[in-house]
């Protein structure tokens, strides 16, 4: 039961460039998204989060988007460095129930190619 | 800048026997979390502890599995008898307040478990 999707298990981008990382979900009752990256050796840190009653938010280079008709989000990188070459998982909550736990998908593992 | 820190960072154990991973979370944190992660599958929510009790579990959080705050700062996850299929990255996690809305979580590096 993925209720959390990333399709993409990796995706490569030249130094400079936007990265976009996609994410779908399939739990409407999801109001609130994270997204972490995770070098390797180390655990996963936060970077961005959005909430439902929004559909975008910004923090420096980093950009979510979300289309809740479509339960689609996603995580604009610009410009890429090589530096930003990790793991990223979206993850989900559903916040109106207080502390649930989050759901993660799979990742989508970033190559910045200098 | 805070850190959830976690022993072992590998343990070789063989299939049947008990596994005790150790996690030390951030000091004024309150809420306590265990996570896993299966080689190439999703990061996936085993456990969830606050105020001395289990606050959520998963369907992952069988019998086998239990959870202690032995002395106030360590927070352990017990296997009883492992499975090969427990072979995962245990990643412990904390945070100050409840939810995710504007409340960092922070994870420790992880704990690989390979059952042989």
């Amino acid at each position: 039961d993925q209720q959390v999707k990333q399709n993409s298990p990796s995706l490569s981008v030249q130094e400079g460039r936007i990265s976009i990382l996609n994410c779908d979900y399939t739990n409407s009752m999801f109001d609130y998204f994270l997204w972490y990256k995770k070098y390797p050796a180390e655990g996963p840190t936060f970077l961005i989060s959005i909430s439902s009653i929004k559909d975008k938010n910004e923090d420096g280079r980093f950009t979510v988007f979300l289309n809740k008709s479509a339960k689609h989000l996603s995580l604009h990188i610009v410009p890429s460095q090589p530096g930003d070459s990790a793991v990223y998982f979206c993850a989900a909550s559903v916040l109106s129930s207080g502390n649930t736990p989050l759901v993660f998908g799979k990742g989508t593992r970033l190559s910045v190619i200098a | 800048e805070p850190e959830v820190t976690q022993t072992p960072s590998h343990q070789v154990t063989q299939m049947g026997q008990e596994v005790i991973l150790r996690c030390v979370p951030i000091s004024n944190h309150l809420y306590f979390y265990w996570y896993r992660q299966i080689l190439g599958q999703k990061v996936e929510f085993l456990v969830s502890f606050y105020n001395n009790e289990i606050s959520e579990k998963s369907e992952i959080f069988d019998d086998q599995f239990s959870v202690e705050r032995p002395d106030g700062s360590n927070f352990t996850l017990k296997i009883r008898s492992t499975k090969l299929e427990d072979s995962a990255m245990y990643f412990c996690a904390s945070s100050l307040q409840q939810g995710a809305a504007g409340n960092t979580i922070y994870f420790g590096e992880g704990s690989w478990l390979t059952v042989v």
